[in-house]
């Protein structure tokens, strides 16, 4: 069965630090996969999405980039983090067949704190 | 372009007694829908999903949700409502496009009182 593992789970950062969240699925392979925020209260925001190796969608202009380096990993990260990145980031993978409306299964995502 | 309402920003009821949570849909095409729940401080769950199969979709914990597209409505709903159903719900629409993405409703926060 395919897992999806976030890590880590909570995260505390100076303003200005730089950010590395890594997401990685087992068994399954090429799948999508996607990186979202969730502010307290509210609900997702999706961040960035990659259908294959290399290839980063960007949804949102922000100071968050996103990375893919192998079929099921994918990194979020930030030179130099500000007060308004905190929040819930959430990782999903989905099947890769495209159009195919599958439903995307989430991590248990990463609670950033930013002081 | 797809849209997904969520009619309720909280509903209450207590232990035992129905529960009914509603989500209105626009969408250009024939859309798939699902349901997610999150828990405090995790991630989301598939409740249930609907691909035009069935209107009456079943899911997971006693949850079902019925596709209704002359209403364009997925109202979520459980005959009795537990402790542990106390979360907060998602009613999703999937966009046909290639990198299979999702258009989220604003959530649901469901209180269950004992």
């Amino acid at each position: 069965s395919q897992t999806i593992h976030q890590w880590p789970a909570t995260l505390v950062q100076p303003v200005g630090s730089p950010l590395s969240l890594e997401c990685t699925v087992e068994g399954t392979s090429n799948p999508n996969l996607y990186w979202y925020r969730q502010a307290a209260g509210r609900g997702l925001q999706l961040l960035f999405y990659s259908v294959g190796i290399g290839q980063i969608s960007s949804e949102v202009p922000q100071n968050l980039s996103a990375s893919r380096p192998q079929d099921r990993q994918f990194i979020l990260s930030s030179k130099k983090l500000l007060l308004s990145d905190s929040g819930f980031y959430l990782c999903a993978w989905s099947a890769g067949r495209p159009f195919s409306n599958q439903p995307q299964h989430f991590g248990d995502g990463t609670r950033l704190s930013i002081l | 372009a797809q849209s997904v309402t969520q009619l309720d920003s909280h509903v209450s009821v207590s232990e035992g007694t129905p529960v009914l949570l509603r989500c209105n849909y626009s969408s250009s095409y024939s859309p798939s829908l699902f349901w997610y729940v999150q828990h405090p401080n995790k991630g989301l769950q598939l409740l249930l999903k609907y691909t035009s199969a069935a209107t009456l979709v079943k899911g997971i914990n006693g949850f079902e949700a019925e596709f209704k597209k002359s209403e364009t409505s997925f109202h979520l709903t459980k005959p009795s409502a537990h402790m542990s159903d106390a979360a907060e719900y998602f009613c999703v629409v999937s966009e046909l496009n290639a990198g299979n993405m999702l258009t989220f409703g604003g959530g649901t926060r469901l209180m269950v009182k004992p």
